[in-house]
């Protein structure tokens, strides 16, 4: 079975600022992970995803997120926050065999301060 | 290329009544999954359909129940509604090749309101 939880409902940061989004997953099989945006009032949107081979993930937006098994985490980062990065964002998780059956987290709201 | 479509985007119903929302998926996608986002909370997993048949369940009870036609469309229903049942409803599509990996393509969803 697989979980992930999403440390923070809200995180607030300056325009300019580093932007960092903590997730940690529980997977019984090698992990595939995710992360996806959410603009009010719309669907979900692919970010960046993790399956196999190089653990450091970039993802549209200048957003990317490192795999470390030994700490089973997989947090999102942006060097530089924009005003357009304020929305909910969502980590998830899947396993192979569960054939794209994805796992969310319970959410992040990224507020962004002028 | 249209994306995901669902309808309708808001709707009303009262509790004990039934629903019906629709989902056409992306051009080219074959597999149709179904999700409940709660107010504040992330999407659960309600099915998935690929090849007309109900392929994961998630925990949802019976009242909740799906199709896929033909040309890959998809209905998801709910009877009995209840007032917990409030929700956005949440469809996303994928092709049969990217299933294990997560190319989920969301529409923007159903809100039901039960009263």
């Amino acid at each position: 079975a697989q979980s992930v939880t999403q440390l923070g409902s809200h995180v607030s940061v300056s325009e300019g600022a580093l932007v960092l989004l903590r997730c940690n997953y529980s997977s019984s099989v090698p992990p595939y992970l995710f992360w996806y945006v959410q603009y009010p009032n719309q669907g979900l949107q692919l970010l960046l995803k993790y399956t196999t081979g190089a653990t450091l993930v970039k993802g549209i937006n200048g957003f990317e997120a490192e795999f470390k098994k030994s700490e089973t985490s997989f947090h999102l980062t942006k060097p530089s926050a924009h005003m357009s990065d304020a929305a909910e964002y969502f980590c998830a998780v899947t396993g192979y065999s569960s054939a794209s059956k994805i796992i969310f987290g319970s959410g992040t709201r990224l507020s962004i301060r002028p | 290329d249209a994306g995901v479509t669902q309808s309708p985007t808001h709707l009303i119903k009262t509790r004990g009544q039934q629903v019906t929302l629709r989902c056409s998926p992306k051009s080219g996608h074959d597999t149709v999954s179904w999700y409940q986002q709660a107010l504040g909370q992330g999407p659960q997993f309600i099915f998935q359909y690929y090849e007309e048949e109900e392929r994961q369940r998630g925990n949802f009870p019976d009242r909740f129940s799906g199709h896929q036609f033909p040309n890959y469309s998809s209905e998801l229903n709910v009877n009995a509604l209840l007032l917990g049942d409030s929700a956005l409803y949440l469809c996303a599509s994928s092709r049969t090749s990217s299933r294990g990996t997560g190319e989920l393509f969301f529409g923007e969803g159903s809100r039901l309101t039960v009263l």
